[in-house]
């Protein structure tokens, strides 16, 4: 079974530039995360769909960040424009559903983003 | 949000010891628990899950929930050099949603 795709796997870009990050989940997994993991942290929760509606996305800094998942499979975080503090691993992640009931999740690779 | 403790480290072991990690969380309502491995550069890799008051093992992990005292900790028997990693701790709160401690990083020295 594949497991959760991202691309690009590094990009660097200069301050108030825009960037984008795609991931593709495991087949058949309902729900789809995305996580940002600062060096020396544990991810943090930007936010999480449920098939193409979002569940919780709580702590997605709105005015920069946006994320759709338009058919309920592959989806897109752009950051627009960037910030030095925006440097870090965005994480991707996926399980076959959520709620009341623990569904496991699985990371992709990642995307390590610089900032200059 | 809800928080959960994770001792930073470096916790160095010799091969072949028995490592230790511990997280906390602080609430006390959380009903899932879950370890995940970290290589340098790499994601998380999950490698335990525990919902229930106990021990549970799988291969040389064993996972230790007390709802109690809100405490979980993993402890690897038989440690290898390719044990070291960060080990995070996640509680699961409503929806799925993961809170992650900051991690410990172990390494088992040979």
């Amino acid at each position: 079974e594949a497991g959760v795709a991202q691309s690009p796997r590094y990009k660097i870009i200069e301050k108030r530039q825009s960037v984008a990050f795609w991931c593709n989940p495991i087949s058949g997994h309902a729900t789809l995360y995305w996580y940002q993991q600062i060096l020396g942290q544990g991810p943090k929760l930007l936010i999480q769909f449920q098939n193409n509606g979002v569940v919780d996305d709580s702590q997605l800094p709105k005015d920069r960040f946006s994320a759709e998942r338009l058919k309920g499979v592959d989806s897109t975080l752009k950051i627009q424009p960037a910030k030095l503090e925006d440097s870090a691993v965005y994480l991707c992640a996926s399980s076959l559903s959520w709620g009341a009931q623990t569904y496991e999740q699985y990371f992709g690779p990642g995307t390590r983003l610089t900032v200059t | 949000q809800k928080e959960v403790e994770q001792n930073s480290g470096p916790l160095s072991v010799p091969e072949g010891a028995i490592a230790s990690l511990n997280c906390t969380y602080s609430d006390r309502g959380s009903q899932s628990f879950f370890w995940y491995r970290q290589y340098s550069g790499k994601s998380p890799e999950l490698i335990m899950s525990i919902y229930s008051n106990g021990d549970k093992e799988d291969g040389r992990f064993t996972a230790q929930l007390n709802k109690a005292s809100q405490y979980v900790s993993l402890l690897i028997r038989d440690s290898q050099p390719s044990d070291s990693a960060t080990y995070l701790c996640a509680v699961k709160e409503y929806g799925n949603k993961l809170v992650f401690g900051a991690g410990t990083i172990l390494r088992v020295k040979s």
